[in-house]
């Protein structure tokens, strides 16, 4: 079982917008503010997509953004397009004992 | 650029040991943590441990506690990760990841390898 829970899977037609959760605890998401996003497409390597709960990287477009609301933090993908049908990832830093934990992980489909 | 490049496919019967490689370049090696996380088939990602390439200090995830050994070069700017008493879970790929400067706490993934893929197989 992962240590952060998110739903196995959403869903959205091209245009339309998705939010992901991604819920922890004090000790994880709502302790710091280091939740990362990644995406994922199967074979392939993982990209950053959200850094600090809310910063984009340069070259991810501003369709991706991201939230923190005590335990819970939340990716938001808008103007859903074929290409962001992936997984993803939600990463907390959970302190000097745990370091660092991985959600399950999200199956986006995009309709 | 950031690279990080990862040594290639492994088989290993159980309780065997695996030594992986990640040679970095295109940033100062010790100024940055190095991450490893695994993915077995069909699961999602697995935070293994990081390290911190100037002191040389590792610190790992509970669950591989005893098993794992993270080691660096300075002279290679490489990245070595072993993990010992393997199972047929411990099947998967096997990235490295560059992490957050060593005086940062937290921070975030944003360069990969390309990931090693390990065959645990009797």
């Amino acid at each position: 079982q992962s240590a952060l829970t998110q739903p196995r899977s959403v869903s959205g037609s091209p245009g339309q917008s998705v939010t992901v959760s991604c819920t922890g605890t004090s000790s994880d998401v709502g302790g710091y503010n280091s939740v990362s996003w990644y995406q994922h497409h199967p074979g392939k390597v993982p990209k950053l997509m959200i850094f600090d709960v809310n910063k984009r990287p340069s070259g991810v477009p501003d369709r991706f953004s991201g939230s923190k609301s005590g335990n819970t933090a939340s990716l938001t993908i808008s103007g859903l397009q074929a290409e962001d049908e992936a997984d993803y990832y939600c990463c907390s830093y959970a302190g000097s004992y745990t370091f660092w934990v991985f959600g399950g992980g999200t199956k986006l489909t995009v309709l | 650029q950031v690279q990080l490049e990862q040594s290639g496919a492994e088989v290993r019967k159980p309780g065997a040991s695996v030594k992986l490689s990640c040679k970095t370049s295109g940033y100062t090696f010790t100024s940055y943590y190095i991450h490893w996380v695994r993915q077995a088939p069909g699961q999602g990602l697995e935070w293994m441990g990081m390290l911190n390439p100037s002191g040389g200090n590792m610190m790992s995830a509970q669950k591989f506690k005893g098993r794992v050994t993270m080691t660096g070069d300075t002279s290679t700017t490489t990245v070595y990760m072993e993990l010992s008493g393997l199972k047929s879970e411990d099947t998967a790929v096997y990235f490295c990841a560059r992490g957050s400067l060593i005086v940062v706490i937290g921070g975030a993934m944003p360069d990969w390898g390309q990931g090693t893929l390990v065959t645990v197989s009797s």
